[in-house]
């Protein structure tokens, strides 16, 4: 069993819609929660992190964190074309190896004008 | 700032050659990653530096990969000799905090 298992997708939606995008983690002692924007030919760039249970937003992104059942989302409201791309979850923990980063496969997604 | 810098951008190499990979962190960051993508298997850890110390290289899939730091500004990944299955992206990443990656417009490299 992976550390972060992420959906791959693809998921393809409307301009406009409210995107779910999901993950879950095996860990415990992960405490530590981000969410990365991978474009096509690019490299990942930092979208939002958190730290332990609950929510944060940023704009039109909000963050959700439920440790109790190891469930990392993303959601994105008011979805434009220019969010098309591969979101990646990633998670460490806050012991051990405390720079590494667990990466999630990535959702691939495509949102239609 | 100019970002994580990374070179070459594309390297197309034979089947048994050597293949040297470059990176540029960013300046003040003092942990450095090596991650490959591939498409069956997601991206991979290989590798990461502390203050230019290999820290875990658990990920580093044989004897054929190794990777440098000889100081703060640069770092290199090695395979040798390489193989098609070697076929992917490679990342560099850097970071000052240990959480917050920045990573690089990585290299393509193809083995034919």
């Amino acid at each position: 069993q992976k550390e972060v298992e992420q959906d791959p997708g693809p998921l393809s939606v409307p301009e406009g819609a409210i995107v779910s995008l999901n993950c879950t983690y095996s860990n415990s002692a992960f405490q530590y929660f981000m969410w990365y924007r991978q474009y096509s030919r690019k490299g990942p760039e930092l979208l939002m992190y958190t730290y332990s249970s609950g929510n944060k937003e940023d704009g039109r992104f909000t963050a959700q964190v439920d440790k109790s059942s190891k469930y990392i989302s993303l959601f994105i409201r008011d979805s434009q074309p220019s969010d098309s791309a591969t979101y990646l979850c990633a998670t460490r923990s806050t012991s051990g190896n405390t720079g590494k980063l667990i990466f999630g496969q990535g959702t691939t997604l495509q949102v239609k004008p | 700032d100019a970002g994580v810098i990374q070179s070459p951008r594309h390297e197309v190499t034979e089947m048994g050659q050597e293949v040297t990979l470059r990176c540029k962190p960013i300046s003040g960051h003092d942990y450095l990653f090596w991650y490959r993508q591939t498409m069956m298997r997601g991206l991979e850890l290989l590798i990461y530096f502390n203050n230019n110390v290999p820290i875990d290289d658990s990920g580093m899939p044989e004897d054929r990969f190794s990777a440098k730091m000889p100081n703060a500004s640069f770092s290199t990944l090695k395979i040798q000799p390489s193989e098609p299955r070697d076929s992917a992206v490679y990342f560099c990443a850097s970071s000052q905090t240990g959480y917050g990656y920045t990573f690089g417009s990585g290299t393509r490299l193809t083995v034919v």
